[in-house]
């Protein structure tokens, strides 16, 4: 199965504690997405990488939220001092540029609950 | 940012029943896209619908999109269970993020 992959699956953390999450794309595909989904919502953008490069961050993504795409492949997502709200579903998605209508593969997902 | 306002939010229906959801919105928009997302996890490109009036079939799913794009329907004939699940619409907003809406979330009996 080539298709977006993301690790771990799930994961109970502690009010106060780092987590991070991973993911990673469609091998060819040098865009790549982070959206957090909550029970009875649609999923809400967070941040998008065209290769290595960052280059939108929704206003929901707070200082404690970072994420990287070191080498334009896999994408860490960390959340800092986790609070109790960061609890969701936080999906990763690839995309190739100049496909039409950019068309977006969606992994698993990670689903997150802190404590 | 455009809402995608979705209607109805749950939907629960019998095997063999015919149903409709809805994406409605003020604004227009280029194209549309309905997601089908099961339970954990991620969502499932099923179309894009990109001329007014538009009507694309999957299978025993139409889709339509408004004459004036701004909204969009999904019609399913002879539900069964493995239709089950929320059914999202989205826009891609300046060609990267996509804007959801909150969903349908559809239940089948057998």
């Amino acid at each position: 199965d080539t298709g977006v992959s993301q690790d771990p699956r799930h994961k109970i953390t502690k009010r106060g504690q780092n987590v991070t999450f991973r993911c990673d794309p469609i091998s060819e595909h040098n865009r790549l997405y982070w959206y957090r989904q909550t029970l009875g919502q649609g999923p809400e953008f967070l941040t998008y990488f065209q290769n290595e490069a960052q280059l939108e961050k929704s206003r929901l993504l707070s200082d404690r939220f970072s994420a990287e795409r070191p080498k334009g492949s896999f994408s860490t997502l960390e959340i800092q001092r986790t609070e109790q709200g960061d609890s969701a579903m936080y999906l990763c998605a690839s995309s190739l540029t100049g496909v039409i209508y950019n068309e977006q593969f969606f992994g698993p997902g990670t689903r997150l609950t802190v404590l | 940012t455009q809402l995608l306002e979705q209607s109805p939010q749950f939907l629960s229906i019998q095997e063999g029943e015919n149903l409709t959801v809805y994406c409605n919105s003020s604004s227009v928009f280029s194209s549309l896209q309905w997601y089908r997302q099961e339970p954990g996890e991620g969502p499932v490109l099923l179309v894009t619908v990109v001329t007014g009036g538009e009507v694309k079939k999957l299978k025993r799913l139409t889709f339509q999109f408004g004459d004036a794009r701004k909204d969009s329907s999904l019609h399913i004939t002879a539900a069964q269970p493995g239709d089950t699940g929320l059914y999202l619409c989205a826009h891609n907003q300046a060609g990267t993020a996509l804007i959801f809406g909150k969903g349908t979330t559809l239940s089948v009996s057998s």
